[in-house]
């Protein structure tokens, strides 16, 4: 079946500009979860959804960031006003209510100039 | 707070010699402990879970061991195919987000 899906792949912003990332998760999965991938670190939480309840968002490193999954399918990562110390790689992530795996999209390189 | 250390960095190792990595982890509770292949411009590839200590799963080349303090990612005759990196991840009791850390990046030469 299909799986994590994301977009866009690459996005080039200027400081000081909004963007917008969106994650499909795989169909039926519950819990979506949003990572930050610096070059050569490990992925960091950002915040977690179950359904359309975000139930954590301790990760967020600001309040520029923003998520939204109103359906409870969807999600999308909002970033406003963004900064240099934003370039990273945004992770995608979802599970299924009866397992604790989380199956990840290819992520969208962010890349702020 | 969770903390998971992995090492090497990095390893480099010719075809069909055979080696170990290593995580170590410390967590409150530990509900799952997760290995991911990560290869470059891709979202990390799911491995194995691991629950308790003493639990070792296999995949083909590999085969993650955990014990109450670390966990082992041990590769046998690796091919130059098995070139990525490998990060480990924990799961704490109280939380459903997977703590990482920040992997080790193995290259297999033929």
């Amino acid at each position: 079946g299909a799986g994590v899906s994301q977009s866009p792949r690459y996005k080039v912003a200027k400081r000081g500009q909004d963007v917008a990332l969106r994650c499909d998760p795989i169909s039926g999965h519950v819990s979506l979860f949003w990572y930050q991938q610096a070059l050569g670190q490990g992925p960091e939480f950002l915040t977690y959804f179950q359904n359309e309840a975000q139930l954590d968002k301790s990760g967020l490193p600001s309040d520029r960031f923003f998520a939204e999954r109103p359906e409870g399918s969807v999600s999308t990562l909002k970033i406003q006003r963004t900064q240099q110390e934003d370039s990273a790689v945004y992770l995608c992530a979802s599970s299924s209510d009866w397992t604790y795996e989380q199956y990840f999209g290819p992520g969208t390189r962010l890349t702020v100039t | 707070e969770d903390q998971v250390t992995q090492s090497p960095e990095a390893l480099r190792l010719q075809e069909g010699e055979s080696s170990s990595l290593n995580c170590s982890y410390t967590v409150s509770g530990l509900r799952g402990l997760f290995w991911y292949r990560q290869d470059p411009g891709k979202g990390p590839e799911f491995l194995f879970t691991l629950y308790s200590a003493g639990e070792e799963k296999e995949k083909e080349r590999l085969k993650a061991t955990l014990t109450k303090k670390e966990s082992f990612l041990h590769i046998t005759a690796p091919k130059p195919e098995d070139s990525a990196t490998y990060l480990c991840a924990v799961l704490d009791t109280g939380r459903r987000a997977l703590t990482f850390g920040s992997g080790t990046r193995l290259q297999v030469q033929p």
